[in-house]
């Protein structure tokens, strides 16, 4: 596709749910990174992929947070037993290289209630 | 470890004024430096970059931005704003040993007629 699309756009869930936020790249980005973003805040590392590998999976709050990208492109952000604290923009990101600028999507705004 | 300070969360300024945004960093190793827009409910997109070479850097909508080394810091200006320049603007940093992307909090710009 021409950018970053992620989907679902919105996503209202109750507390123990589990939720799915997807990430499709621009075709041919190596890198892909998930960044979140609490509402006047800056976004926060959470984990990147460079092709199917994840490389740096430091900045995941817990054990209940999970992503993958299996064949190097699409990527799926998984949140087990959602929270209330869970609650924020989720963002993803792709690229060429640490030089090169990162493309962002229009994010996932997940709401738990 | 690296970090990035943005020190003022607002800025309000009239159209066709001057602005300063202010960008500070800490990192023990050579940086890469990116200031990064968002409009509302979009992405974030690049305005400009700082790899290496001049430290006066020029990015898209007049936007330019100057590192400074001894002083950690990489602020941005623009001499005349315009009211399509309401936004909020992140500062980030990459150190030149890894691939993370740390961003900091933002600073909301408000152009006023």
């Amino acid at each position: 596709g021409a950018g970053v699309s992620q989907s679902p756009r919105y996503k209202v869930t109750k507390r123990g749910q589990d939720v799915a936020l997807r990430c499709d790249p621009i075709s041919g980005h190596v890198s892909l990174y998930w960044y979140r973003q609490a509402l006047g805040q800056g976004p926060e590392f959470l984990t990147y992929f460079n092709y199917e590998a994840q490389q740096d999976k430091s900045g995941l709050p817990n054990d209940r947070f999970s992503a993958e990208r299996p064949e190097g492109s699409i990527s799926t952000l998984t949140i087990q037993r959602t929270e209330q604290r869970d609650s924020a923009m989720y963002r993803c990101a792709g690229g060429m290289g640490i030089t090169g600028e990162l493309f962002f999507g229009e994010g996932s705004r997940l709401t738990v209630l | 470890a690296q970090s990035v300070t943005q020190l003022d969360s607002q800025v309000p300024v009239f159209e066709e004024a001057p602005v300063e945004l202010r960008c500070n960093y800490s990192s023990s190793v050579s940086v890469y430096l990116f200031w990064y827009v968002q409009y509302p409910n979009q992405g974030l997109q690049l305005l400009l970059k700082y790899l290496s070479g001049s430290t006066l850097v020029k990015g898209i909508n007049g936007f330019e931005a100057e590192f400074n080394k001894s002083q950690t810091s990489f602020h941005l200006r623009k001499p005349s704003v315009h009211i399509s320049d309401t936004a909020e603007y992140f500062c980030a940093v990459r150190d030149n040993a890894g691939n993370m992307l740390t961003f900091g909090g933002g600073t909301r710009l408000m152009v006023k007629p």
